[in-house]
């Protein structure tokens, strides 16, 4: 099983910085099958990015995907008040995998 | 647009059954690969299961041999039976659209499933 470590755990941030989500695999991703999720309380997932680097429909481009083999990285450029949300990343290379989360809040 | 509605959550005893069922709108269930995805209160996702456009399941170790995924052509609507529930079954459970097997795009709002006694 491809386990996933985020990091950090939480980024404490004002609107208008730019965030840098970490997500390392214990093996590598190959393909680069590679998939970040946005999820709010109390809502659904949605998908921002996969095959590490492509925007899903209708995804603003301020959020931006990249890596490659063991270490992917999510960028948000220029925080928006609606960015403030939970962030995972997930392999779909060997079976499905979830990392833990990174929370994105407000400082 | 797709919509995809859980329901058939609540509460049950440890070693109880449950059904959930995920209908859909927007999408064909039997043409596309579609997955369960849970997440205990206040954790993180895990996936449990997938069905292939062929029919072919697959399950996570968690839950392997005690839940099933199945769909009704007919009604366009996705299932998990659930047995042997346990505590650690407890969790919002989602039903969503994995692309081509691979990531989910579409998510249904989710039904909690809460195992107690």
């Amino acid at each position: 099983e491809i386990v996933l470590t985020q990091s950090p755990g939480t980024l404490s941030l004002s609107p208008g910085e730019s965030a840098t989500l970490s997500c390392r695999a214990s093996q590598s991703v190959s393909s680069n099958y590679l998939a970040w999720y946005q999820q709010k309380p109390g809502q659904a997932p949605r998908l921002l990015i996969y095959g590490a680097s492509s925007r899903a429909t209708g995804i603003p481009d301020r959020f931006s995907g990249s890596g490659s083999g063991t270490d992917f990285t999510l960028t948000i450029s220029r925080l928006e008040p609606e960015d403030f949300a939970v962030y995972y990343c997930q392999q779909y290379a060997n079976s499905w995998t979830f990392g833990q989360g990174t929370k994105v809040d407000i400082k | 647009e797709v919509q995809l509605v859980e329901s058939g959550g609540g509460l049950i005893q440890p070693g109880g059954s449950l059904r959930l069922s995920c209908a859909a709108s927007g999408l064909t269930v039997s043409s596309n690969y579609m997955s369960w995805v849970r997440q205990a209160p206040g954790k993180g996702l895990e996936w449990v299961s997938i069905i292939y456009t062929a029919g072919t399941t697959h399950y996570a170790d968690s839950v392997k041999g005690r839940f099933t995924i199945s769909r009704d052509n007919s009604k366009n609507t996705l299932y998990l039976q659930m047995n042997s529930l346990r505590a650690e079954d407890t969790a919002v459970y989602y039903c969503a659209r994995a692309i081509s097997g691979y990531y989910f795009d579409s998510w249904g709002q989710g039904t909690l499933v809460t195992v107690s006694s």
